[in-house]
């Protein structure tokens, strides 16, 4: 069965410090995707990055950062330079790579981070 | 391009009433995937819709249903409610694609609340 574990409920920053998001997941497949998702007090979910499997480059998108370690099952989400409009629940999710087309994702339980002026 | 749109936007019900969530994807999407969000949780999985069937179904009971409609909108309807229905029903819609999830887009979602 496949879990993602989001172990940090709730994190508090100040604007402009980083702030990292640990995100654990266990899965039998050999082939699965991994995402990141973004709740703001609105509620849709607001998709941030797909990382395979087999790829284990880190990647950088402006002020974002996620780093995949296979030999570890994590997939962490870093924030450079917080703003308080990075104020939201962030989500990790796990799905398989489907020969039918049709994917379900898991998602952890989430982090709420909190970035005051 | 008005993204995924959900109504209504909140609802409150009396335990052992019937509800019914709608959901139309974002243009161009043709699979359509429920989720249910309780307070403090992570979304889990109902079930999914392609070509006006059930593809997929999460660990939810019968009293969870769904349709999908010839333009790809989709229904879930929720029997016998419970207390323990109260949550964010939120629906996703992608474009079908084989091996590769393609990106989901949620919809912001219907607040139940259960009394």
């Amino acid at each position: 069965a496949q879990k993602v574990t989001q172990a940090q409920t709730e994190i508090s920053v100040v604007e402009k410090e980083d702030v990292t998001l640990d995100c654990v997941y266990e899965t039998r497949d050999t082939t699965y995707y991994l995402f990141w998702y973004k709740q703001p007090p609105s509620g849709e979910l607001v998709f941030l990055i797909r990382r395979n499997s087999f790829d284990e480059q880190n990647e950088i998108s402006g002020r974002y950062s996620w780093n995949f370690q296979k030999s570890t099952s994590s997939f962490n989400f870093t924030i450079t330079a917080s703003q308080v409009v990075d104020s939201a629940v962030y989500f990790c999710a796990l799905s398989e790579a489907s020969n039918t087309g049709f994917q379900k994702l898991v998602f952890g339980t989430g982090t709420r981070l909190l970035v005051s002026p | 391009d008005a993204g995924v749109t959900q109504s209504p936007t909140h609802l409150i019900k009396t335990r052992g009433q019937q509800v019914t969530l709608r959901c139309s994807p974002k243009s161009g999407h043709d699979t359509v995937s429920w989720y249910q969000q309780a307070l403090g949780q992570g979304p889990q999985f109902i079930f999914q819709y392609y070509e006006e069937e059930e593809r997929q179904r999460g660990n939810f009971p019968d009293r969870f249903s769904g349709h999908q409609f010839p333009n790809y909108s989709s229904e879930l309807n929720v029997n016998a409610l419970l207390l323990g229905d109260s949550a964010l029903y939120l629906c996703a819609s992608n474009p079908r694609q084989v091996r590769v999830p393609t990106e989901a887009f949620f919809g912001q979602g219907t607040r139940l609340t259960v009394v």
